[in-house]
């Protein structure tokens, strides 16, 4: 089936610092979401991605769908100490037709 | 975005006993997923629960383990069958509206 390849895994950075991760399938998916799952609690969507090249940003996170629609990355600025959690990317729209996720990237933020 | 609930949000149960997870959403909506997120692991999809109809399972999943109900727009149940510790997972409720998908708080279950 499809996959999602995420990366990196984990991530341990100082606080005021920027973040970035990343996901890319072989597949072509119509939407990019990108979720937050603190410990004990479900994921929170961030960003919806429904265009080729979408450049969306939310607060200190911006996020991108690729232009091949196959990729997407996620930037956070300037991380504070509630940055800190696991983040997901997920594909919709691809050939299963339900909700792909990657793996996750577990940030963990020094203040 | 749709407000999400499930109950119970924990439970411990022994082997070979079913538990029977809720989920609740303040807004009617068409489509309803169930997820399991195994300890460290990302999300898989279990099924997708239909209403008026019987849920469709993902590849490894089947009626007999994880039974769903779907009375209505807003309201849909899984049950765990005949526990074992391979279980032990968050089971998470999902629903679809206008090309986002949410998630409910998860019900973590952990099986002795």
């Amino acid at each position: 089936g499809q996959q999602l390849n995420q990366s990196p895994q984990s991530m341990f950075i100082q606080e005021g610092e920027d973040v970035s991760m990343n996901c890319t399938s072989s597949s072509i998916f119509n939407t990019w979401l990108w979720y937050k799952q603190d410990p004990g609690e479900g994921p929170v969507l961030l960003i919806a991605l429904y265009k080729a090249g979408e450049l969306t940003s939310n607060g200190r996170l911006t996020a991108q769908f690729g232009i091949t629609r196959k990729d997407s990355f996620l930037n956070i600025s300037a991380s504070i100490p509630s940055d800190v959690g696991i983040y997901f990317c997920a594909g919709l729209g691809g050939s299963q037709g339900n909700l792909i996720f990657g793996k996750g990237t577990k940030l963990s933020v020094k203040p | 975005s749709a407000v999400i609930s499930q109950k119970p949000s924990r439970d411990i149960c022994q082997r070979g006993t079913s538990l029977t997870i809720q989920c609740q959403v303040d807004s009617q909506v068409t489509m309803m997923f169930w997820y399991r997120q195994q300890p460290g692991q990302s999300l898989t999809l279990i099924a997708t629960a239909n209403q008026g109809s019987e849920a469709t399972y993902e590849s490894g999943f089947v009626i007999d383990k994880f039974p769903i109900s779907r009375p209505n727009l807003t309201f849909s149940t899984l049950t765990v069958s005949n526990m074992s510790p391979e279980d032990s997972s968050i089971y998470l409720c999902s629903v679809e509206g206008e090309g986002e998908q949410f998630f409910g708080p998860g019900t973590r279950l952990t099986v002795l």
